[in-house]
């Protein structure tokens, strides 16, 4: 079965510095999608950012980019220039193409120091 | 403003009680999901649904019942839940999971905190 892991429960960063979180994953397919969400205190589960394990070039969206390595199964989140509305939990979730099922790590709770 | 609503955002219901939440999708979309986020827990997917017929019940007590009547509309009924129950249940909704670009983003609600007392 697909895991993924989240190895940070807690992290903080100063308000313009850059951070990464980490989140490594386990699975057999070859076919697959990698995704990061920030759920705020509103609760609301946003999509950040997505990855297509077929493609090679790193996933960017403004301020947030991935470090993808397919071989080491690594799928971290860089943010940079921190922003106080960056402060939330942050999901690594993995899904295998055509499947129904999300798999979600347990999350990293980001604060942003201002 | 977000493209899958969900109401109610807060009930409490006693062990006794019949209750239901609803959710309901704007995106076009024929896939809809229940997850169940409780605290120090990863988010546990409990029911799939695509073009109205489930799909996925991933062991989930007889006590949450879902309905599907459309690829737009997803309940989910509560009877005689336990306090262990309590936790934000998310909406969410996707694409076909075997879509093609953008195909297995699955979009969420804001989350119905249910409390059981």
């Amino acid at each position: 079965a697909q895991t993924v892991t989240q190895s940070q429960p807690e992290m903080s960063v100063q308000e313009a510095e850059t951070v990464t979180l980490s989140c490594t994953y386990d699975t057999s397919e070859s076919d697959y999608y990698l995704f990061w969400y920030k759920q705020p205190p509103s609760r609301q589960m946003i999509l950040v950012i997505r990855q297509e394990a077929y493609k090679q070039q790193n996933a960017t969206e403004n301020r947030f980019s991935v470090n993808f390595q397919k071989a080491a199964k690594s799928f971290s989140l860089k943010i940079s220039d921190s922003q106080l509305g960056d402060a939330a939990m942050y999901f690594c979730a993995y899904r295998s193409a055509g499947d129904n099922d999300m798999r979600f790590g347990a999350g990293t709770r980001l604060t942003v120091k201002p | 403003e977000t493209g899958v609503t969900q109401t109610p955002r807060h009930l409490v219901m006693g062990m006794t009680n019949k209750k239901s939440l609803k959710c309901e999708q704007h995106l076009g979309h024929n896939a809809m999901y229940w997850y169940k986020q409780s605290a120090k827990k990863p988010l546990e997917l409990m029911f799939v649904y695509n073009f109205k017929e489930q799909t996925e019940n991933n062991s989930v007590p007889s006590r949450f019942s879902p309905e599907c009547p459309n690829s737009s509309h997803l309940f989910l009924h509560l009877h005689t839940l336990q306090p262990e129950d309590s936790a934000l249940y998310l909406c969410a909704s996707s694409q076909d999971p075997g879509g093609g670009q953008g195909g297995n983003t699955i979009y969420f609600g804001e989350g119905s905190w249910l409390t059981v007392v």
